[in-house]
């Protein structure tokens, strides 16, 4: 069946530091990809997402770029703020099976970002 | 974006209480919406999905007898928890999908249940 696998956390940053958090999926067809964020206490929110093969994904300074041949989709951004800090999950929707738009997610990854 | 209204977002109950939460999509028609269960520092565990007008579809190891769950309306789903005991106590998220290919789950804010 499908996976995501997500870089396990925590990861702690100062605030302008540089992010990545990998993640990299196993999926028959073609899946449409996402990143959402959950803040402390709330549901998910949608962050970024790609659906086709080199498709990036951007939203708030993150970006991610849809990666068929690695079978990835990292998330990057180029400055980190405090408010960034929260749990980021890498999730995959797979239409083959009759899936009924079901995500699948990576285990999920905490960011805490430093003043 | 789309906005989906979860209610209520906290509540603590009596053991043997049944409990209803309510899941709203505010801005689209949600032709399928889910209900998941997050432990503490965990993922979220997909319990059922439900399409409007059908019965929902309970993942393997969801008591459906326990997690009650309605789609009445192309905007509106309900998750009752029957007769609730502490070890329901979680955070129950609830998103909807506009049924729509490649199009992403919006998610409620979520429900902080405690049974005491």
């Amino acid at each position: 069946g499908d996976s995501v696998t997500q870089m396990e956390g925590p990861v702690t940053l100062s605030e302008e530091a540089f992010l990545t958090i990998n993640c990299t999926y196993t999926a028959t067809g073609y899946p449409s990809l996402f990143w959402y964020v959950q803040y402390p206490g709330e549901g998910l929110q949608l962050l970024l997402k790609a659906t086709k093969a080199d498709d990036k994904g951007s939203n708030k300074g993150f970006e991610a770029t849809y990666r068929k041949e690695t079978t990835s989709f990292h998330l990057e951004k180029g400055s980190v703020q405090v408010s960034d800090s929260a749990v980021y999950f890498c999730a995959l929707s797979n239409l083959q099976g009759g899936s009924n738009y079901k995500l699948t997610f990576g285990k999920g990854t905490l960011l805490t970002v430093n003043p | 974006g789309a906005v989906v209204s979860q209610h209520p977002s906290w509540v603590i109950c009596k053991s043997g209480t049944s409990v209803k939460i309510e899941c709203r999509s505010l801005d689209f028609q949600a032709t399928t919406m889910f209900w998941y269960r997050q432990f503490p520092k965990q993922s979220l565990m997909l319990m059922a999905t439900s399409n409007e007008g059908s019965k929902a579809t309970y993942e393997q190891g969801v008591e459906k007898d326990k997690f009650l769950i309605n789609h009445a309306s192309l905007t509106l789903s309900t998750l009752t928890v029957t007769s609730a005991h502490p070890e329901d106590s979680s955070f129950y998220i609830c998103s909807a999908h506009p049924g729509v290919v490649n199009q992403p789950q919006h998610f409620g804010d979520g429900t902080r249940l405690s049974i005491l």
